[in-house]
């Protein structure tokens, strides 16, 4: 199985920050990575897919990058509606996994 | 528009079994790969398996933790998709999604609202 790890776990930020959230996969798994934004309550919201495209109706703020087994989310500048919890996801190969999580929370 | 809605959770005894639905709308159901999605209290997001289209033969495929245990379902006269859940132990307690890809070499852009299935210990 592909192991999805996330880093940092939590991190406090400032509305206007530029954020970076790193997720590594056991073994490479190409561009078939996927980030998911969630807020308490509600399902994983798909951000990003294929590693770097914007999924429709997403905000150009939220940027992906990476390929194999290294990516990043970037957030360019950090709004009050984006503290909430990152996924990452890999599509590679089954079954299909996600990463633990990175909360950003509000410095 | 594409609409997914769960039903069927509640509380069960270790041991028991449950049956969930996921009633799909707004799109051709026939076409798309449908997955379930689980997310335990506190924990993030777990794939539970996947029922596979008809141009890709109707196969399924499990999570681990999962396999043999549950067993993905759909009828397509109904556009819906089931979750049957035996032998089922606390660490099974989540919210489980009905999900779907928007196309080919994508992931979960659809989701239903969950439904909550809670086994106690």
């Amino acid at each position: 199985d592909v192991q999805m790890t996330q880093s940092p776990s939590s991190l406090s930020a400032s509305i206007g920050d530029r954020v970076t959230l790193t997720c590594r996969a056991s073994q490479g798994i190409s561009n078939y990575l996927a980030w998911f934004q969630q807020k308490p309550g509600t399902a994983p919201k798909s951000l990003i897919y294929a590693a770097s495209s914007l999924q429709s109706g997403v905000p150009s703020k939220f940027s992906g990058s990476g390929s194999g087994t290294d990516f990043t989310l970037t957030i360019s500048s950090l709004q009050s509606e984006d503290f909430a919890t990152y996924y990452c996801q890999q599509y590679y190969s089954y079954p299909l996994t996600f990463g633990g999580g990175t909360k950003v929370e509000i410095k | 528009e594409v609409q997914l809605v769960e039903s069927g959770g509640g509380l069960v005894q270790p041991g028991g079994s449950l049956r969930l639905s996921c009633a799909a709308s707004g799109f051709t159901f026939s076409d798309h790969y449908m997955d379930w999605v689980r997310q335990a209290p506190g924990k993030g997001p777990e794939w539970v398996g996947r029922s596979i289209n008809k141009a890709d033969t109707y196969t399924t495929q499990y999570a681990a933790s999962v396999r043999g245990r549950f067993t993905i379902l759909r009828d397509e006269s109904k556009t819906a998709l089931y979750l049957q859940m035996d032998s089922l132990r606390p660490e099974d307690t989540a919210v489980y999604y009905c999900a779907r890809l928007p196309s080919a070499y994508n992931s979960f852009v659809y989701w239903g609202q969950g439904t909550l299935v809670t086994v106690p210990s």
